[in-house]
């Protein structure tokens, strides 16, 4: 199994929609997780970190399946400005980061 | 303001010549990487540093060679035996007082080599 899989989309949507995108993960000791949001020809940001019981901010909503080794990202009311790739990260075995290839989002009018 | 700063933002060099990329940062961070993204992948990790003189190889070492004298710099050498060294190259940092496999990592806003 690869450390992170995501489908890499695109996921074409249109303004206002709800969106949702998968991730699993194959280091099951992994105690951190990230998605980061990365715009075309730019670098990565954190977008939100994702904790155990779940965790909101404003449109975005990010969940932890430790059960099936998968993380999971909501977002609602899809705003234009939404669209980019998004990487999902976790914590490797040898103590670095793991970087998904990303899902790439994009949000019509 | 605090940050990353990579130099240069684009390089065009010819095949077999060696290139060095800065990176400086000013965020009083111990942890420094060098990463590289190529189209429709994810980012792989090439070097990483947790102390000043200190480095460890990430998953694509070879060909590539890296220095810490100081710890605000990371440069990141591309040498003439990476094979396929055009690529998107991006350095971040973070804090000693997170778990190294955790914490938020700031990036820079990288370095677009071309090789010719």
């Amino acid at each position: 199994r690869k450390e992170v899989e995501q489908d890499p989309g695109p996921f074409n949507v249109p303004e206002g929609a709800t969106v949702a995108f998968n991730c699993t993960y194959s280091n099951s000791a992994s105690q951190s997780f990230f998605w980061y949001r990365q715009d075309c020809r730019k670098e990565p940001k954190l977008l939100m970190s994702v904790y155990s019981s779940g965790n909101e901010d404003g449109r975005f909503t990010a969940q932890l399946n430790r059960a099936s080794q998968y993380i999971s990202l909501l977002i609602r009311d899809s705003k234009l400005s939404d669209s980019a790739t998004y990487l999902c990260v976790h914590g490797g075995s040898q103590g670095n980061l793991i970087f998904g290839k990303g899902t790439k989002l994009s949000v019509k009018p | 303001d605090g940050g990353i700063t990579q130099s240069p933002k684009y390089l065009f060099r010819k095949e077999g010549q060696n290139v060095t990329l800065s990176c400086e940062q000013n965020l009083n961070h111990d942890a420094m990487y060098w990463y590289r993204q190529d189209p429709g992948q994810g980012l792989r990790l090439i070097y990483y540093s947790q102390i000043v003189n200190d480095f460890q190889k990430g998953d694509i070492a070879e060909g590539y060679s890296v220095s810490r004298e100081k710890k605000e710099s990371f440069p990141l050498t591309v040498t003439s035996a990476q094979k396929n060294p055009t690529a998107f190259y991006l350095c971040a940092s973070k804090g000693l007082w997170q778990r190294v496999n955790t914490g938020e990592l700031f990036f820079g806003e990288g370095s677009r080599l071309t090789v010719l």
